[in-house]
């Protein structure tokens, strides 16, 4: 059980929106955590999505967007595809660095 | 491009000390602007963050709570490489094991599924 508190799972129907949060252990995230969002498929290692709060890689999506939203870290991912569904992690550097329980996003 | 090549046994008995090493091409383990982490997970413990090794003028060693007190990063700058070694292994260390390289952790290696069993 993580200290790093995320949504254990989510739907979502394909072109719609969602919200993935992030909350941390000691309250408010800030910018000072460096929150990293991550999509991990079965059988593979996580990829990183996105680095301190909102960098993207230049292989992510544009559709992917990560953000600080009522004190938490956010990822948000617009028109959402099929290949979206997947396990999403967040990442804290919080006395090192702490992983989120992961959130399952189901596309439906 | 950077790649991280792990290996290492994937069976560990209990009570010994669990060792694998992640040889790095496309980059320096001492380069002072990477860092160099092990990641393990499982199905109980999820992702968990183990420590991390990094160059700045000096060599730094930072491990996670949960095994600072068996963990040991190492590099090695002559084979370009880091290992890991876990001591007094049990079974819930049972998990696959990554490297990954940087803060932003945009590289990783395979994995290693490591089963601690007799």
């Amino acid at each position: 059980q993580s200290v790093v508190t995320q949504e254990p799972s989510l739907t979502v129907s394909p072109g719609g929106t969602v919200t993935l949060t992030c909350s941390s252990p000691t309250g408010t995230v800030t910018p000072d955590f460096f929150p990293n969002w991550f999509q991990q498929v079965p059988g593979q290692a996580p990829m990183s999505l996105i680095y301190n709060t909102d960098i993207k890689h230049s292989w992510t999506p544009a559709r992917f967007s990560g953000s600080l939203l009522g004190g938490k870290a956010a990822l948000t991912v617009s028109n959402v595809q099929p290949e979206d569904e997947a396990d999403y992690y967040c990442l804290l550097a919080y006395r090192g660095w702490v992983f989120g329980g992961g959130t399952k996003l189901t596309v439906l | 491009q950077v790649q991280l090549q792990q290996s290492g046994p994937r069976l560990v008995k209990p009570s010994q000390t669990l060792s694998l090493t992640c040889a790095i091409s496309g980059d320096s383990v001492s380069s002072t602007g990477a860092c160099w982490n092990w990641i393990r997970q499982s199905p109980s413990r999820g992702l968990e963050w183990l420590g991390r090794t990094y160059f700045r003028s000096k060599w730094i060693y930072e491990y996670g709570s949960s095994v600072e007190s068996r963990i040991t990063i190492s590099p090695d700058t002559a084979k370009n490489q880091i290992s890991l070694q876990l001591s007094t292994v049990t079974p819930e260390d049972t998990a696959i094991y990554y490297c990954a390289r940087g803060t932003d952790f945009l590289y990783w290696g395979q994995g290693t599924q490591v089963t601690v069993s007799s």
